[in-house]
């Protein structure tokens, strides 16, 4: 079954660098999320993106965070400047369409900030 | 506000029927998702409700009241391996994740 890949499973970085996360969407699908989840608390979506825009975003996806497409297989999340808040697991997703369409979740990336 | 709520926990026994719920409040609503998560993994998609009724798929089955912001997922025939925290999530034009409900299963 074709499945979200994400690299890597575990990033540590120290405070103030930036960050890239990655994704591999299933090759099918259009829409594609990030997603975080500070340990012990719920999911929160941060963005989606569709048709290499980004079609929805949170507040909590201010200017420190940006998301890309690079080609025709990757997806991206680049954290600015990160700060000590930033340490979470990062979701990928990604799914068919926009409404009853499921989103399968990537195994995540765990942000460690120092 | 956008609020979504579920128990926090519940405890059930193995070959039994849970059922856990969810209500929300949301200014807008395009569907509702239940997710299970287990620890340290990637949510997992269980089940989707647009319309009021009930949705049954193998031994789960989610149920979906519009008018009362209230969702439910029924869970049979208990196993072990259905221990994990089930999640409520509503499309309004994002989705919104309640905080989950932790499920143990005793033998």
């Amino acid at each position: 079954e074709p499945e979200v890949t994400q690299t890597p499973s575990h990033q540590v970085t120290q405070m103030g660098q930036e960050v890239i996360l990655r994704c591999v969407p299933i090759s099918n699908h259009l829409y594609f999320y990030w997603y975080r989840q500070i340990l012990g608390q719920k999911v929160e979506f941060l963005v989606s993106f569709y048709n290499n825009e980004i079609s929805e975003k949170s507040e909590i996806f201010d200017d420190q965070f940006s998301v890309e497409r690079p080609d025709g297989s990757n997806f991206t999340l680049k954290i600015r400047s990160t700060k000590l808040e930033d340490s979470a697991m990062y979701f990928c997703a990604s799914s068919e369409a926009r409404g009853h369409q499921p989103q399968h979740f990537g195994d995540g990336t765990r942000l460690s900030i120092l | 506000g956008q609020n979504i709520d579920q128990p926090t926990e519940m405890t059930a026994t193995e070959g039994a029927i849970v059922q856990i719920n969810c209500t929300y409040q949301t200014s807008g609503f395009n569907g509702l998702f239940w997710y299970q998560q287990h620890a340290g993994e990637a949510p997992t998609f269980l089940s989707y409700n647009v319309l009021d009724g009930l949705e049954e798929k193998g031994r789960f089955s989610s149920f979906l009241s519009r008018s009362k912001g209230y969702s439910y997922l029924l869970l049979k025939e208990l196993q072990m391996k259905d221990s994990a925290s089930y999640l409520c999530a509503v499309r309004d034009d994002k989705i919104i994740f309640g905080k989950g409900t932790r499920l143990h299963i005793l033998p």
